[in-house]
């Protein structure tokens, strides 16, 4: 079955800086990486995803990036406000569609 | 934008007795999903659930879990005789259909508590 890796499990960053966040898999064959966003006591809220056919995806200030070879896929926070503090996941499907194996979490806290 | 829903927000409940925790996913969506989450843990799988059926189960989701779509709203996660470990919080999910399934959107989450 997947498993899936989570690093760092805590990230504080100044404001404006960027934030890195980086999730390894052990399924080859898994096709879809998700990231979801929890806010403390809120629902995981998915931001961004990206699929196996394309090595990065972009929204405003949020990228992801996919290294297949490597097994790794990477969220990318740029110009980090105080509202992008919350708990950040990763996660990656089994080889069963819509059985998702999370990482562990990242804590990001951004200092005005 | 719809949202999935989920009652109760937190429920209270004696270690032993039965709880059913409630959820209205998207109304077009076709796939089913319970998560849970213990305080400060990552968020595990359950069960998905498509056509009336379960599709897949984690070894969390053991003979005192179930699932039902009593009706064509809501999704029901049923624990028989609940736990001190079940203590969690339980998320409903939901995603739209085959060529998307890994979409998937949460709901608000229901507080187990197990006392």
């Amino acid at each position: 079955g997947e498993n899936v890796e989570q690093h760092p499990s805590t990230l504080s960053v100044q404001e404006g800086d960027s934030a890195v966040i980086k999730c390894t898999y052990s399924d080859s064959a898994s096709n879809y990486f998700p990231w979801y966003k929890q806010e403390l006591g809120k629902r995981p809220q998915l931001i961004i995803d990206i699929r196996s056919n394309v090595g990065e995806k972009k929204d405003q200030r949020i990228a992801v990036t996919l290294n297949k070879t490597a097994k790794h896929f990477s969220l990318h926070i740029t110009e980090t406000q105080p509202e992008d503090s919350a708990v950040y996941f990763c996660a990656a499907p089994t080889d069963s569609w819509g059985k998702f194996q999370f990482g562990a979490g990242t804590q990001v806290v951004v200092t005005p | 934008e719809p949202e999935v829903t989920q009652t109760p927000s937190h429920q209270v409940t004696q270690m032993g007795q039965e709880v059913i925790l409630r959820c209205v996913p998207i109304s077009n969506h076709l796939y089913f999903y319970w998560y849970r989450q213990i305080l400060g843990q990552k968020v595990e799988f359950l069960v998905s659930f498509y056509n009336n059926e379960i599709s897949e189960k984690s070894e969390i989701f053991d003979d005192q879990f179930s699932v039902e779509r009593p009706d064509g709203s809501n999704f029901t996660l049923k624990i028989r005789s609940t736990k001190l470990e079940d203590s969690a919080m339980y998320f409903c999910a939901s995603s739209e259909d085959s060529s998307r399934p890994y979409e998937q959107y949460f709901g608000p989450g229901t507080r187990l508590t197990v006392t």
